[in-house]
């Protein structure tokens, strides 16, 4: 089965410059969740969509950051402006279902550079 | 919110050496615990995990134990090869909320 996919792989922009990100989640995932990942730490949750719903946003730096899940399957996150502590791995994720039973699968990330 | 805290940050074993991991959590309520493996380079790969209704989980060279009066949970790799070498990262979620949150890591390298 084909995995989580994500893109760019790499991005390296300036302070003050906007970027996104694109996931296409496992087919038949109804879960996509996206993380940050700072070097040296563990991904912290940003945001959870349920279908096309956000489930959990806490974590959002809302000021800069937004997602969206038009139609329940590919997301985008986006950031705007962009600061130099941004810079960090931002995967995605998803499972069949959301709860504790159900297994997260990864993507490969985006390493993004602030400069 | 759960404050999940791993140790060692890194490790070093002797190949065919057994390698622990210790994580402890601050929620009561959490009851899901997954470990996951991560390549330098790659994307985390799930690799156990253990519920709260169970105390030890094994799986070939790997094995969980969850003690729920101290809030801990350790993963155990027997046997290790050059292979194991990676970042190990700990986890936990409640039922309430199904979130994951992430112990820092602990890197791994086994010494051929």
């Amino acid at each position: 089965e084909a995995g989580v996919a994500q893109s760019p792989r790499y991005k390296i922009i300036e302070k003050r410059q906007s970027v996104a990100f694109w996931c296409n989640p496992i087919s038949g995932h109804a879960t996509l969740y996206w993380y940050q990942q700072i070097l040296g730490q563990g991904p912290k949750l940003l945001i959870q969509f349920q279908n096309n719903g956000v489930v959990d946003d806490s974590q959002l730096p809302k000021d800069r950051f937004s997602a969206e899940r038009l139609k329940g399957v590919d997301s985008t996150l986006k950031i705007q402006p962009a600061k130099l502590e941004d810079s960090a791995v931002y995967l995605c994720a998803s499972s069949q279902h959301a709860g504790p039973h159900n297994e997260q699968f990864f993507g490969p990330g985006t390493r993004l550079t602030v400069l | 919110g759960e404050n999940v805290e791993q140790h060692p940050s890194t490790l070093s074993v002797q190949e065919g050496d057994s390698a622990v991991i210790k994580c402890t959590y601050s929620d009561s309520a959490s009851n899901y615990f997954p470990w996951y493996k991560q390549e330098l380079g790659k994307r985390p790969q799930l690799i156990i995990d253990i519920r709260s209704n169970v105390g030890e989980k094994k799986d070939q060279r790997i094995a969980v134990t969850l003690n729920k009066t101290a809030k801990h949970f350790s993963l155990h790799i027997t046997e290790t090869q050059p292979e194991d070498s990676a970042v190990y990262f700990c986890a936990a979620s409640k039922k309430s909320d199904y979130k994951l949150s992430f112990g820092a890591g602990t890197t791994v390298t086994v010494r051929a």
